[in-house]
């Protein structure tokens, strides 16, 4: 079992870019979570899909989207990145209502 | 929105003793997790508390809750230098959404 995978690992973008950032989840699991964790901070959680909808959100702009496919694998779009999006993008996957696994994590730096 | 504290924020331990580490949340929750975070890297679940009372001891490491003063803690029994790291609580709400502290940044002194 290959747990949470996430790509890319670094990810240098300047600001006004978009950026896509992917999440395959463990097997067996049908959830998704985004959070983004800024340097020397908890993670913040961004949104978690299900079934391919948004289910839950935090509280992000909409400048933050997100998609869920078929196979639960999911995507974290950022568009108009601003200096502050500087972050280390986690994904967490889950089974509905059980504990979350974390994958290794994006780090995006917006110059 | 749910609100969780942890302190201390920084923890400077000798090697062979004990601390503990404390995670307060605003509302009600039956749920709490512990993570380890090891610098540049991702978060490692070290402990699920599923429920008022709930103990749970992994070598070095225990983790309790008490869901009506809304308080978990996690203590270290004779520090070694291999946890060093840093450790957040999290709480879950009834969404399945996390909310984290702000973590604690243990370092452990031969």
């Amino acid at each position: 079992d290959a747990g949470v995978t996430q790509s890319p690992t670094h990810l240098i973008k300047t600001r006004g870019q978009q950026v896509t950032l992917r999440c395959s989840p463990k097997s067996g699991h049908d959830t998704v979570s985004w959070y983004q964790q800024a340097l020397g901070q908890g993670p913040q959680f961004i949104f978690q899909y299900y079934e391919e909808e948004e289910r839950q959100r935090g509280n992000f702009p909409d400048r933050f989207s997100g998609h869920q496919y078929p196979n639960y694998s999911s995507e974290l779009n950022v568009n108009a990145l601003l200096l502050g999006d500087s972050a280390l993008y986690l994904c967490a996957s889950s089974l509905q209502g059980y504990t979350q696994y974390f994958g290794p994590g994006t780090r995006l730096t917006v110059l | 929105e749910l609100k969780v504290e942890q302190n201390p924020l920084f923890l400077s331990m000798q090697e062979g003793k004990n601390y503990t580490i404390y995670c307060n949340y605003s509302t009600t929750s039956d749920r709490l997790y512990w993570y380890r975070q090891d610098p540049g890297k991702s978060l490692e679940s070290l402990f699920v508390l599923l429920s008022n009372g709930a103990v749970k001891q992994e070598g070095r490491l225990m983790a309790s809750l008490d869901t009506k003063a809304r308080l978990s803690t996690l203590h270290i029994t004779a520090a070694v230098h291999d946890l060093s790291a840093t450790y957040f609580c999290a709480v879950e709400n009834t969404g399945n959404q996390f909310y984290f502290g702000t973590g604690t940044s243990l370092t452990v002194i031969p």
